[in-house]
């Protein structure tokens, strides 16, 4: 069964922690992204990754950080450098990078900082 | 800069009816495509249909069909025969060629309810 997994569904940080939310895709995507959506907004891009071991910021990415050391993978590290984390993260992928190809999201995660 | 507008906050329908959500866009370039996207309760984005700037023809898939008026520079969604499943947020987004071509642009979304 083909799709994006994201991982967990709900996180609880403290204040100063780093956390990491994981997404898995099975479709052989080659472009991976994560987005942020703030209650009442659309989705706002953070990061994204057109091939294995490179990535691009994105509109926020101040206090997140990513890698791309799979192409099935692309986690996100929230730092405690970023500011406001508590939102909901969906990761999307596309199947080719540059080509204003389809995006397919997963199912999201929801932050909620403590 | 490339922005997208949808000026409904919320709209209802009845069950069974045909509805349209509204979605204008912005930009310079010649070549984009435009999406359409459902986000039930759930969270989850669930693409519904696409539409190239160059496309002749306004995309349907199903019960979806996309009102394409280029010199507008709208592209509402247009949702027929609406089913009680059909209750969601809609957002609109933009994609275009060039150096970011992998970044969507995102409307701040409508609010569908479908009643009976």
């Amino acid at each position: 069964d083909g799709g994006i997994t994201q991982s967990p569904k709900y996180l609880f940080r403290k204040e100063g922690q780093n956390v990491t939310l994981s997404c898995e895709q099975n479709l052989n995507h080659d472009a991976m992204y994560w987005y942020r959506q703030d209650p009442g907004q659309g989705l706002r891009l953070i990061y994204y990754s057109q091939i294995v071991n490179d990535f691009q910021k994105g509109d926020i990415a101040e206090g997140y950080s990513v890698s791309r050391e799979k192409k099935e993978s692309f986690p996100l590290t929230v730092t405690s450098a970023q500011k406001n984390p508590t939102a909901f993260y969906l990761c999307a992928s596309s199947p080719l990078a540059g080509a204003m190809d389809t995006q397919y999201f997963g199912p999201g995660t929801r932050l909620t900082v403590l | 800069a490339q922005k997208i507008t949808q000026t409904q906050p919320g709209m209802f329908v009845q069950e069974k009816e045909a509805v349209t959500l509204d979605c204008t866009y912005d930009t310079s370039d010649p070549s984009y495509g435009l999406f359409w996207y459902k986000q039930p309760s759930s969270g989850e984005m669930i693409f519904l249909i696409y539409q190239g700037s160059y496309d002749q023809q306004n995309a349907t898939e199903g019960r979806y069909s996309l009102n394409f008026q280029k010199a507008r520079k709208s592209a509402n969604l247009v949702i027929s025969a609406s089913q009680l499943g059909d209750s969601a947020m809609y957002f609109c987004a933009m994609s275009q060629e060039g150096v970011n071509t992998d970044k969507l642009i995102f409307g701040t979304g409508t609010r569908l309810q479908v009643f009976p």
